[in-house]
């Protein structure tokens, strides 16, 4: 089953503030973990990935911080824009074993940008 | 664009027939999975070709079964369709099982 999960299945933001997206994972061996993002009819858009020898990887107005203790990931997008609106999905994956290369998603978090 | 193209990008079959569904992967990629999507869900592992051979399956039926060929491109064939298939089918390439795997846009299949 799937082993990625969200802790809100919808967040709700004003332009131009910063949004945090939350992502829960139960298994300690993945080592690799994707954030996409989905625009309706569309299909996954890589945003910015991390390993598990990192806690924080910055890329354009997108953070993404790894908490390896409590298995939490977050995704922090600066200054939101209307284009931001999308459904977010974090994927962990397992570098090794029979479930080599397979990425697990958990549900979506439904990111609205309100002007 | 990330270079991973599928075709077609909707169908609509009947329950009991069979659909092939293909995937170009992007450039320099020798690896090729495959995801189904229901509404509302996140996309669902079903097989993995790495060089053309299949190297990972998740929880679907025999009747899901795949091919890639030498150009890295693959192809996914459901036989026997049921209603529950209905689904967006999505084709993801990458370099290796452990760097970035970029989506293509999907295709659409209804069961009717």
């Amino acid at each position: 089953g799937e082993s990625v999960g969200l802790h809100l299945p919808t967040l709700s933001v004003q332009e131009g503030d910063n949004s945090i997206i939350n992502c829960a994972y139960s298994n300690s061996a993945s080592d690799y973990f994707i954030w996409y993002k989905q625009e309706s009819g569309k299909g996954p858009q890589f945003i910015i990935d991390i390993r598990s020898n990192m806690d924080k990887r910055q890329g354009q107005r997108v953070t993404v911080l790894l908490n390896k203790t409590v298995k939490h990931l977050s995704l922090q997008i600066a200054a939101t824009q209307p284009g931001d609106s999308a459904v977010y999905f974090c994927a962990e994956n397992i570098s090794r074993g029979s479930t080599l290369g397979r990425l697990y998603f958990g549900r979506g978090t439904q990111l609205t940008v309100w002007p | 664009e990330t270079g991973v193209t599928q075709s077609p990008t909707h169908l609509i079959k009947t329950r009991g027939q069979q659909v092939t569904l293909r995937c170009s992967s992007q450039s320099g990629h020798n690896t090729v999975s495959w995801y189904q999507q229901a509404l509302g869900q996140g996309p669902q592992f079903i097989f993995q070709y790495y060089r053309e051979e299949e190297n990972g399956r998740g929880n679907f039926p025999p009747r899901f079964s795949g091919l890639q060929f030498p150009n890295y491109s693959s192809e996914l064939n459901v036989n026997a369709l049921e209603l529950d298939d209905s689904a967006l089918y999505l084709c993801a390439s990458r370099e290796s099982y452990n760097t970035e795997a970029f989506f293509g846009q999907g295709t659409r299949l209804t069961v009717v």
